[in-house]
């Protein structure tokens, strides 16, 4: 299996709800990424989890908050999200240490009404 | 930080040979690599210089030049389904974060 799968791959949501959106990878990968993109805009690094730890957060607005239960699923729990977090988010999972080769979900295209 | 400039779009007949340029600004560089994303699709990695240097894929080739900070993806014998966007990117600080440029826009006409 050399794929990322995300679900779903589209949400609607309102400002006052909760979601999740998952992802799952069977490659042994033990780094797992969150991206953000924008339309016409390139992928922007949310959260890195390595080794099911959170290893990197840039800054990202305490409404997103992610989950790693173990090494093949990574989550993203969406609370009270604003209009402008409409985006795709993208999963993406590498070897450990690696800054190549990175291997990229279809992503979820959310849009917050 | 990091900065990579790139062209933001490129247009290109079907056939021809087409240069998609990067340049970057990082405080410490482990390597250059390029990832090609179809509209409403995922980023697909191509392909990655750690030295200076051209590297061959295929049709794909990608060259490095550290001393100028300055890379290139080279697509050969341009097809319609090349027609998407291209991203460069470096190594953010620290390891497992990766920086993206701010990709070109391909189109490849008839």
């Amino acid at each position: 299996d050399t794929e990322v799968t995300q679900t779903p791959k589209h949400l609607v949501m309102g400002m006052t709800n909760k979601k999740s959106l998952k992802c799952e990878q069977h490659m042994g990968h033990r780094a797992m990424y969150w991206y953000k993109q924008k339309a016409k805009k390139p992928p922007e690094l949310m959260f890195v989890y390595s080794y099911e730890k959170l290893s990197i957060n840039e800054s990202v607005p305490s409404r997103f908050s992610p989950e790693c239960p173990n090494s093949s699923l990574l989550n993203l729990h969406l609370h009270a999200l604003q209009p402008e977090d409409s985006a795709l988010y993208l999963c993406a999972s590498s070897p450990q240490g690696i800054d190549y080769g990175y291997t990229f979900g279809s992503g979820t295209r959310l849009t917050v009404v | 930080g990091q900065s990579l400039e790139q062209p933001s779009e490129v247009t290109a007949v079907e056939g021809a040979i087409v240069q998609i340029n990067c340049t970057y600004q990082t405080s410490g560089f482990y390597g250059l690599s390029w990832y090609q994303q179809h509209d409403g699709g995922a980023p697909t990695f191509l392909s990655y210089n750690a030295l200076d240097g051209l590297e061959e894929t295929g049709r794909f080739s990608s060259f490095l030049s550290r001393s100028d900070s300055y890379g290139y993806l080279l697509l050969q014998e341009l097809q319609m389904k090349d027609s998407a966007s291209y991203f460069c990117a470096v190594r953010g600080r620290g390891a497992n974060n990766l920086f993206f440029g701010t990709g070109t826009r391909l189109t490849v006409i008839p």
